[in-house]
This record gives structure tokens, sequence and C-alpha cells, in this order.
């Protein structure tokens, strides 16, 4: 059974950081492609970040270009966000998804339950 | 950037009935389109992807159509259980933008 666990999340204030895990199980981590998406409360889904299966290629939404990183340790199973310089707008759910394949021109077929990132000062 | 757009934004629909959402793109995606139901307080669920493949152990009256711009979701007969947000979202190349959501009530 695939599973995806974030952790990481919390409260932090603004311009502060955190680092997301999302550690998968079920599957073969290292064949696939992977993303954060976000949710702000009572809003809609915003693509973060994907990465591919090797952490080839990385890429980024505009708004967090710069100050958010993703990356994966595949021997532990593990996915990674890295949030620099945060902002009251980038408080949201951040779920972890797992793409069909091994690059992001594949939807995702699983997701995480999310963890909570709330910027407040 | 390609822009996604879904109509309507909401949908009040009654049982059995047939209800048809669109999404399209600003530019063209071939069929890289995914369509992703996420029912209150609950995570993104894969409904459709390839623009019309339907995800394993998804009920068959969800369908999907289109390519290029235009596409649409369908649901042959609403169910109560149906009740939920329904977003698309391109995958051709990044950004992996969704559409603004349609929320389906009965």
């Amino acid at each position: 059974e695939v599973q995806l666990v974030e952790s990481g999340g919390g409260l932090v204030q603004p311009g502060g950081s955190l680092r997301l895990s999302c550690a998968a199980s079920g599957f073969t981590f290292s064949s696939y492609a992977m993303s954060w998406v976000r949710q702000a409360p009572g809003k809609g889904l915003e693509w973060v970040s994907s990465i591919s299966d090797s952490s080839d290629n990385t890429y980024y939404a505009d708004s967090v270009q710069g100050r958010f990183t993703i990356s994966r340790d595949n021997s532990k199973n593990t996915l990674y966000l890295q949030m620099n310089s945060l902002r009251a707008e980038d408080t949201a759910i951040y779920y972890c998804a797992k793409a069909r394949g091994s690059n992001i021109a594949a939807a995702d077929n699983y997701w995480g339950q999310g963890t909570l990132v709330t910027v407040s000062s | 950037d390609i822009q996604m757009t879904q109509s309507p934004s909401s949908l009040s629909a009654s049982v059995g009935d047939r209800v048809t959402i669109t999404c399209r793109a600003s530019q063209g995606i071939r069929n890289y389109l995914a369509w992703y139901q996420q029912k209150p307080g609950k995570v993104p669920k894969l409904l459709i992807y390839a623009a019309s493949t339907l995800q394993s152990g998804v009920p068959s009256r969800f369908s999907g159509s289109g390519s290029g711009t235009d596409f649409t979701l369908t649901i042959s007969s609403l169910q109560p259980e149906d009740v939920a947000t329904y977003y698309c979202q391109k995958y051709n190349s990044a950004p992996l933008t969704f559409g603004g959501g349609t929320k389906m009530e009965i």
C-alpha cells in the first residue's frame, strides 16, 4: 500500500524557515517524480514544486522560486521542501504527491494527508 | 504561463442528473490534463488522467474528454457522495497549474 506521510509543519514567524519532509513507502520511491502542492485555508489547490525521479530536474512556482528548495533522498525514501523567507501568504496545508511516472509529465495518483504551515507573528 | 480556467465555479444539481464541468487552457496542452476530486476535509483524489483515462477504482459514471485547450469532466448520474470540489490540472510542463475549482452541491 502506498503511503506518504508529511511532517515538519508548524507555526513560524514571517521571515523564518521550515523544512517539510514526506516519508514514502509501498512503492519504488526512486522511480517516480514527486511534488508539493499547497492549499491555503478555504482556497483552491496550488502547485508549489516538483522533482524528477533522480533529482536531475526541479521545478518551482513563481510564488516560491528563490525561497523554497525541493530535494529528495532516494536512499531514505524521503522528499523534502526547505522553505525560507516565509511570508503570511505561505500559510497553507502542504501536500506531498507522487506522480504516475518518472518525470513531471504525469498526474499525481497518491497524496499524503498534508501538514499545516502557519506563518504569523 | 498557461492559465487554466474552470467553469462553473459552483454547481447545484439533483441526484441522478448528468453534470458537466469545463476546463479551458489558455494554450494547447495536448491531452496532459488531470481531474481531481476533493471531498470536504479530505485529500485530493485523482479521477482522470490523460484527459480521458479513468484512474483505477474510480466509478464509471465519471468520464473525461477533450484535447488541446478544451476539456470536460462529466458525471453521468450524480450521486450524493459526489459532493466535492473538482479541479483540473495541466501537467505537460511546469508550472503544473490547477484550475480554480468547481464546487459541486446536491
